[in-house]
């Protein structure tokens, strides 16, 4: 099945840096969600968004639906320790299905 | 609270005997599914379910079973368990999004499983 395309695969940063992630698709998507998951637990939904443009804060996260639809981003700024984990982007394809399609996921690493 | 609860935790099992992965969910959602999670492959979907007996392939089906006889319960079924389903598999309920906006989902714990 489709997978998105979710760059970078890890990123090694200092505690305050600024973070940012993408994921791109060939196919047009109405929905793009984004996930962090901590080691040994499920994913949590960080942001979700529903329109080609919007852009959307939950805290110190933001994240953008690309106006093509083919694209999402996902900043975190000035970073903590406790960010460490892997963040997931996923998208819904338009035409009513209630299919996801699941990046591979970043790999985010905050030295103190 | 409003939790999705999966059972077991972890399970190790021998090939072509029959196992269940049990879902629950109390927040009344209409939307459930199952994902599969591999090193390097992220999280896939194996089915989801939109409403009670409605229930349809997602991405990864092939080997798996689900039923969906109540809300609140999205079973996993393996009829005849391989070694390549070795995986950790989640499961995940929503409200029936179709986009509207504002919906929340969550997952459950995760079920780690080793087929011999």
């Amino acid at each position: 099945g489709q997978q998105l395309n979710q760059s970078p695969q890890s990123m090694f940063i200092q505690e305050g840096e600024d973070v940012s992630m993408n994921c791109t698709s060939s196919s047009i998507f109405n929905t793009w969600l984004w996930y962090k998951q901590d080691p040994g637990e499920g994913p949590v939904l960080l942001i979700a968004l529903y329109k080609a443009g919007e852009l959307t804060s939950n805290g110190r996260l933001t994240a953008q639906f690309g106006i093509t639809r083919k694209d999402s981003f996902l900043n975190i700024s000035a970073s903590i320790p406790s960010d460490v984990g892997i963040y997931f982007c996923a998208g819904r394809r338009s035409g009513g299905s209630e299919k996801l399609v699941f990046g591979k996921g970043t790999k985010l690493t905050v030295n103190p | 609270e409003a939790q999705v609860t999966q059972n077991p935790r972890y399970l190790i099992t021998v090939t072509g005997k029959k196992l269940t992965v049990t879902c629950s969910q109390n927040m009344n959602h209409e939307y459930m599914s199952w994902y599969r999670q591999d090193p390097g492959l992220g999280l896939r979907q194996i089915y989801y379910s939109m409403n009670v007996e409605v229930t349809d392939k997602g991405d990864v089906p092939e080997g798996y079973k689900v039923s969906r006889k109540e809300k609140r319960n999205f079973p996993l079924i393996l009829e005849s368990p391989s070694p390549n389903q070795t995986s950790l598999y989640f499961c995940a309920s929503s409200h029936r999004p179709f986009g509207t906006g504002g919906e929340t989902q969550y997952f459950g714990p995760g079920t780690r499983l080793l087929v011999l």
